[in-house]
């Protein structure tokens, strides 16, 4: 099984900055990564998939990179609605698909 | 318009059994492939189940021989017969629409409460 690690747990930013996250697969994993937003009491919402591909109705201060085993999220500038946890999740050579156990981006 | 709508969880006791529906709209069931992912509180994501369109179906080693993934194409709904449960299966519950290993869309959640 593929293992996901995100880095960092925790990241404390305001608004209007830029967030970094990061996700890294055991093996490589190709492009076949996408990316989840959560809010408290919410179902995850679709991102990102194959590591840079915006889903339908997402903004484009969203965006992915990444191939392999490194992967990156990047918001380019913080609104009040991205501070959430944000969940990276691989679908090489399915089932199982994993994820990794998300970065909680807060208010500085 | 695309919706998921879970049902079915509460509180049951150890080793006790449940099923959890997932009533679809805006599109067909059998014709996708349909996910259950848990989430235990405070915890991460976690696949469960998954059947696919063309009736396949594949678990996760945690609930694999207890847990039993199904579909009724003329209900167009998704269900999840969990047996033998355990307090480590104590989860928010979600079904989700699954496109090539990407959840697309999601349900609300229903909560599973295994205890004494």
């Amino acid at each position: 099984e593929i293992v996901l690690t995100q880095s960092p747990a925790t990241l404390s930013l305001s608004p209007g900055e830029r967030a970094t996250l990061s996700c890294r697969a055991s093996q490589s994993v190709s492009s076949y990564l996408a990316w989840y937003q959560q809010k408290p009491g919410q179902a995850p919402r679709l991102l990102i998939y194959d590591a840079s591909n915006r889903a339908t109705g997402i903004p484009a201060r969203f965006s992915g990179s990444g191939s392999g085993t490194d992967f990156t999220l990047t918001i380019s500038s913080l609104e009040p609605e991205d501070f959430a946890v944000y969940y990276c999740q691989q679908r090489s050579n399915w089932p199982p698909v994993t994820f990794g156990p998300g970065t909680k981006v807060d208010i500085k | 318009e695309v919706q998921l709508v879970e049902t079915g969880g509460g509180l049951i006791q150890p080793g006790g059994s449940l099923r959890l529906s997932c009533a679809a709209s805006g599109f067909t069931v059998s014709s996708n492939y349909m996910s259950w992912v848990r989430q235990a509180p405070g915890k991460g994501l976690e696949w469960v189940s998954v059947i696919y369109s063309g009736g396949s179906t594949y678990y996760a080693d945690s609930v694999k021989g207890r847990f039993t993934i199904s579909r009724d194409n003329s209900k167009n709904t998704l269900y999840l017969q969990m047996n033998s449960l355990r307090a480590e299966d104590t989860a928010v519950y979600y079904c989700a629409r699954e496109n090539y290993g990407d959840y697309d869309y999601w349900g609300q959640g229903t909560l599973v409460t295994v205890s004494s």
